[in-house]
């Protein structure tokens, strides 16, 4: 079945740590995306990649880096992690054409850092 | 530029009584608009969309939408709540090309009392 996958779902960490949340995709999309959401607040785009080798930073300013070296892969780093980087990470995916408008999201990884 | 207003952060409904989730939006180009829900510890879900044609979209698990352009608003509706739809709900906005970004409004928390 198509999918959008994240791991791990909920990761507590200590401030300094160098961490990786996980982004895979079994949908056939090129496009990929980064989302940080806090509780009562809009999502935010931070990352977003239109293909290999492509990536952008989206409108909210992160830390964080991605890469994107296969299509269905799109992994978020963060190379010194604090506790203002404590939120939740939703991953995305979308077609480049047909249903290229709808964004299909995976199930978030929620970070707490100590 | 585009943006979405979702006034009050939780409304509460009695089970079979009438939902309803407002949303207006600003955009300088012809909107796609979204509506998603969010179930606890869960990800995003598509309920449903406008992008052309037909002003009243039917989603998922009953809900619809109407997309009124002179009032810029896309409210969410449901005739009769049932206990599985509390949830979160996002209003979201795009623009048409292929590469435009969602834009989401803060959410609304929807309880259901028995």
């Amino acid at each position: 079945e198509a999918d959008i996958y994240q791991t791990p779902r909920y990761l507590v960490i200590g401030t300094g740590k160098k961490i990786t949340l996980e982004c895979s995709q079994t949908m056939g999309h090129d496009k990929m995306y980064w989302y940080q959401q806090d509780p009562g607040m809009e999502l935010h785009l931070i990352h977003y990649s239109y293909g290999v080798n492509s990536t952008e930073k989206g409108d909210l300013s992160s830390e964080s880096t991605v890469s994107r070296i296969r299509t269905e892969h799109f992994p978020l780093t963060l190379e010194s992690a604090r506790p203002s980087h404590t939120s939740q990470y939703l991953c995305a995916s979308s077609a480049i054409r047909g249903d290229a408008d709808t964004q299909y999201f995976g199930p978030g990884t929620r970070l707490t850092v100590l | 530029a585009q943006s979405v207003t979702q006034l009050g952060s939780h409304v509460s409904v009695s089970e079979g009584a009438l939902v309803l989730l407002r949303c207006n939006y600003s955009s300088s180009v012809p909107p796609y608009l979204f509506w998603y829900v969010q179930y606890p510890n869960q990800g995003l879900q598509l309920l449903l969309k406008y992008t052309t044609g037909a002003t009243l979209v039917k989603g998922i698990n009953g809900f619809e939408a109407e997309f009124k352009k002179s009032e810029t608003s896309f409210h969410l509706t449901k005739p009769s709540a049932h206990m599985s739809d509390a949830a979160e709900y996002f209003c979201a906005v795009s623009g048409s090309g292929a590469n435009c970004k969602l834009t989401f409004g803060k959410g609304i928390t929807l309880s259901v009392r028995p």
